[in-house]
C-alpha cells in the first residue's frame, strides 16, 4: 500500500536560516509527489510538485524540492526562512490507478526571530 | 474563476442531527473526493466518486455517505453525526486523464465541523 512518512512533527527554525522539510514516500511505481502547506485556520495550498523530468523542483515562495528515487525521498528546501513561512507542511503521493493523495502526517514548522 | 466550493465552512451541530456539507467544482472534472484532516494523522480519503452516479469507499468511510448525481456537485451526508466526526473536511476535484497518467487534485478551502 502507498505510504508516506514525515519523520518531524516538529521544526523551529531560526528567521534567515535554511530549511529542509523530510518526505520519504512507499509505492510501487512512479510516484507523483507533491507538498502542501496549511498556515493556521486557512485550507491547503500547493507549493510544487513532481511528476516526471529534473529531479530538482522549483515551487512558489522560493521553495524547491529533489525527487531521489533510490532513497524513496522528496524533500522540501528554502535557503532562507521567513516569518510568513510558518505553517504546516504536507507531503503527498499519487499514482495511476488510484484516483487519491496519500498524506503524510504533517510537519508543523516553527519560525523563532 | 476555476474552483472547489465548500458550504458551510463552519459549523457545529450536536450527536445525531443529520447534516450535509456541499461541494461543487466548476471545472468539469471528473474525479471528486472529500478527505478529513485530523491532527496528527494528516488527510485521509472519505470517499471519491470517478463520475456522474459512481462513487466508492475511500479509507474512512463509515459513518458518511454521498451522492453524485451531478458532475459539478458532490455532496458529504452525515446521517447521525457523532463527536469522532469532530474534523476538518475537504473537498478536491480532478480531471480525468488517459490511462496511466495522473492529474492534479485541486482542494476546496476546507469545512470545519464540531459535533458535540
Amino acid at each position: 500500500a502507498q505510504s508516506v512518512t514525515q519523520p518531524d512533527i516538529h521544526i523551529t527554525v531560526s528567521e534567515g536560516a535554511s530549511l529542509e522539510l523530510r518526505c520519504n514516500y512507499s509505492y510501487g511505481a512512479t510516484p507523483y509527489l507533491f507538498w502542501y502547506v496549511q498556515s493556521p485556520g486557512q485550507g491547503l495550498q500547493l507549493l510544487l510538485k513532481y511528476f516526471s523530468g529534473d529531479t530538482l523542483v522549483q515551487g512558489i515562495k522560493g521553495f524547491e524540492a529533489e525527487f531521489k528515487r533510490s532513497q524513496s525521498s522528496f524533500n522540501l528546501r528554502k535557503p532562507s526562512v521567513h516569518w510568513s513561512d510558518a505553517a504546516e507542511y504536507f507531503c503527498a503521493v499519487g499514482g495511476t490507478g488510484f484516483q487519491k493523495l496519500v498524506f503524510g502526517t504533517g510537519t508543523r514548522l516553527l519560525v523563532s526571530p | 474563476e476555476a474552483q472547489v466550493t465548500q458550504n458551510p465552512r463552519y459549523l457545529i451541530t450536536v450527536t445525531g442531527k443529520k447534516l450535509t456539507v456541499t461541494c461543487s467544482q466548476n471545472m468539469n472534472h471528473e474525479y471528486m473526493s472529500w478527505y478529513r484532516q485530523d491532527p496528527g494523522l494528516g488527510l485521509r480519503q472519505i470517499y471519491y466518486s470517478m463520475n456522474v452516479e459512481v462513487t466508492d469507499k475511500g479509507d474512512v468511510p463509515e459513518g458518511y455517505k454521498v451522492s453524485r448525481k451531478e458532475k459539478r456537485n458532490f455532496p458529504l451526508i452525515l446521517e447521525s453525526p457523532s463527536p469522532n466526526q469532530t474534523s476538518l473536511y475537504f473537498c478536491a476535484s480532478s480531471k480525468k486523464g488517459p490511462a496511466n497518467s495522473y492529474n492534479e487534485q485541486f482542494f476546496g478551502p476546507g469545512t470545519r465541523l464540531t459535533v458535540l
